[in-house]
């Protein structure tokens, strides 16, 4: 089983739409949760943490259930510079290994 | 400008010469690490290394060494290399910490080197 599994997608999307994206983690050891963004084969890039309380930046939202071990995204007003691919990234036991979803696609579409 | 740096970003091989792939942080980082992209796998963890002399298997170790004789470097060995290392790779950094839930666990990764055994 993998440690961490993301729906591929691709979203495909238009501008201004809400999409959200979800996570699931299998090894209840993990200790903290973000999420990246990778565009086009570059190197990823955080997008945020997230935090048990849940957290949002502008128009980004991240949440986390420990209990069903399950995490999301949602990007709202969605933007074409939005079009990526958004990576789910688990730390087991801070500091050591790390897993790596492997990244839903999302295209905005004007 | 605080960055992580990859040599060669492009390599073509051949199987079994061997090669090491540079990788370089300036943040005086503790934490750093190798992955490989392939289609459909994701970023999978080759090793990692917590600091100076300190390092450990990830996911995907074989065929790979590394070592870390200085804070700021971790260089990527592949002693024999063969058709299914060819991938993408990418080298990172973050600072090492226990503190929970925050953003210190960030890894700023390289540009990834592109790497293609004949």
């Amino acid at each position: 089983r993998k440690e961490v599994e993301q729906d591929p997608g691709p979203f495909n999307v238009p501008e201004g739409a809400t999409v959200a994206f979800n996570c699931t983690y299998s090894n209840s050891a993990s200790q903290s949760f973000f999420w990246y963004r990778q565009d086009c084969r570059k190197e990823p890039k955080l997008l945020m943490s997230v935090y048990s309380s849940g957290n949002e930046d502008g128009r980004f939202t991240a949440q986390l259930n420990r209990a069903s071990q399950y995490i999301s995204l949602l990007i709202r007003d969605s933007k074409l510079s939005d079009s990526a691919t958004y990576l789910c990234v688990v730390n087991i036991a801070f500091g050591n290994q790390f897993y790596f979803g492997t990244g839903t696609s999302l295209t905005v579409i004007p | 400008e605080a960055q992580v740096t990859q040599n060669p970003r492009y390599l073509i091989t051949v199987t079994g010469k061997k090669l090491t792939v540079t990788c370089s942080q300036n943040m005086n980082h503790e934490y750093m690490s190798w992955y490989r992209q392939d289609p459909g796998l994701g970023l999978r963890q080759i090793y990692y290394s917590m600091n100076v002399e300190v390092t450990d298997k990830g996911d995907v170790p074989e065929g790979y060494k590394v070592s870390r004789k200085e804070k700021r470097n971790f260089p990527l060995i592949l002693e024999s290399p063969s058709p299914n290392q060819t991938s993408l790779y990418f080298c990172a950094s973050s600072l090492f910490t226990s503190k929970r839930e925050d953003s210190y666990n960030e890894q700023f990764f390289g540009p990834g080197t592109r790497l293609t055994v004949l």
